[in-house]
């Protein structure tokens, strides 16, 4: 079944900064690669997410890249504002869609 | 976006009674609905996938008799906790995906206390 890890546990950056967060998954035959945000005490909430027939994907200032031969996809936040601030978890599918397992999760801080 | 709608946002019940949670899409059939349990800072946990009119799959170490799972409709899972005690205390979140869709969408969750 799909494995998914998530680094780095915390990242602290300073208002402007670019934030990266990096995932590996372990199913070859995974096809979907979603990017969730959670805020304290709310439901996770779909920000991106990418499809294995693309590399990168772009919304404003989050984008989603994705190397299908090395088995990773990475959150890309640029000019990051306080707002940002959340826990940010990336997830993947097993088992033909049946299970949507996510990673441990990367809290990220903004200081003004 | 489609939308989930999670029922109770919280509850707090005694030890040893038991805790029913709702999950309705509201505006598309979802034909598989996962349920999810977090204790504070960590990630979500996949307790069991449900597919509608048919029996949950719960994962590794999940109570199957505890947490008891009913998929009747397209529309509806249910979660119930039986015989809850104070470590069942967490914040419990569904999900739902239709049968062609990828893109799962979650409800707002249920805080659980057990005193």
């Amino acid at each position: 079944g799909e494995n998914v890890e998530q680094h780095p546990s915390t990242l602290s950056v300073q208002e402007g900064d670019s934030a990266v967060i990096k995932c590996t998954y372990s199913d070859s035959a995974s096809n979907y690669f979603p990017w969730y945000k959670q805020e304290l005490g709310k439901r996770p909430q779909l920000i991106i997410d990418i499809r294995s027939n693309v590399g990168e994907k772009k919304d404003q200032r989050i984008a989603v890249t994705l190397n299908k031969t090395a088995k990773h996809f990475s959150l890309h936040i640029t000019e990051t504002q306080p707002e940002d601030s959340a826990v940010y978890f990336c997830a993947g599918f097993s088992g033909g869609y049946n299970k949507l397992i996510f990673g441990a999760g990367t809290r990220l801080a903004v200081h003004p | 976006g489609a939308v989930v709608s999670q029922h109770p946002s919280w509850v707090i019940c005694k030890s040893g009674t038991s805790v029913k949670i709702e999950c309705r899409s509201l505006d598309f059939q979802a034909t598989t609905m996962f349920w999810y349990r977090q204790f504070p800072k960590q990630s979500l946990m996949l307790m069991a996938t449900s597919n509608e009119g048919s029996k949950a799959t719960y994962e590794q170490g999940v109570e199957k008799d505890k947490f008891l799972i009913n998929h009747a409709s397209l529309t509806l899972s249910t979660l119930t906790v039986t015989s809850a005690h104070p470590e069942d205390s967490s914040f419990y979140i569904c999900s739902a995906r239709t049968q062609r869709g990828t893109e799962a969408f979650f409800g707002q969750g249920t805080r659980l206390t057990v005193v």
